[in-house]
């Protein structure tokens, strides 16, 4: 089955840039999403098909899906900002969310 | 604004049926441009996806739950439904409705979740 990796933990300074990727075989010749999630919150959609971002999302969100990898980034990076990150990519029609990365923002 | 809002029993004995539902507001089910899609977390776990189903009635399922699970949709009520059988505590979990937008391939609107715990 197809896996999706994600680093367990990154951390930033506020204001600072911070990247959070993900690893899947030939990832690039699939779209990525990405999900915030809050504690005891739903997850929420910040970024769809690699780098494209819903209505009302800042843009201080910006993705990108090269080779094997899929990044994140988050500029100018808030308090709020401080969260789980998940991606998640089709495969064959079977929905694959990597293992998140929690964002701690000190 | 579409909302989505699973309902279901709190509490599942092993190896009984997990049966929940999501209702669909503020917009139609039957709206090609969706699927409609269960995905779960374990307490302080990843998220994990369950299957979806279009209002044809087409699904697709984790094949690490294949033989258990099954969706349907009741288009008149504007709903979806989950079914799981022969739960376990592994079984345990915050059960999420999602509506997956076909033309972005992601989420976009998430249901708040409700917590389902297996035990005797």
């Amino acid at each position: 089955s197809y896996e999706l990796t994600q680093p367990p933990s990154v951390s930033v300074s506020p204001g600072q840039t911070v990247s959070i990727t993900c690893s899947g075989d030939k990832l690039d010749y699939k779209y990525t999403s990405w999900y915030q999630q809050k504690p005891g919150q739903s997850p929420f959609l910040v970024i769809y098909q690699d780098k494209n971002r819903p209505s009302g999302i800042p843009e201080r969100f910006s993705g990108s899906n090269s080779g094997n990898t899929a990044t994140l980034t988050i500029s100018g990076t808030q308090p709020l900002d401080e969260a789980d990150y998940y991606c998640q990519a089709w495969d064959s029609g079977i929905g694959v969310f990597g293992g998140g990365t929690k964002l701690t923002v000190l | 604004q579409v909302q989505l809002q699973e309902s279901g029993p709190g509490l599942v004995k092993p190896s009984q049926t997990l049966s929940l539902s999501c209702n669909v507001s503020g917009g139609s089910i039957s709206s090609g441009a969706y699927y409609w899609t269960w995905i779960r977390q374990p307490a302080g776990k990843g998220l994990e996806w369950i299957g979806r189903i279009y209002t044809n009635g087409n699904t697709d399922y984790n094949p690490s739950l294949n033989s258990r699970v099954s969706i349907s949709v009741a288009t008149s009520k504007n709903q979806f439904s989950l079914k799981l059988r022969s739960v376990t505590a592994a079984d345990s979990a915050v059960y999420y409705c999602a509506r997956e937008n076909q033309r972005w391939l992601g989420f976009d609107y998430w249901g708040q979740g409700t917590l389902v715990t297996v035990s005797s």
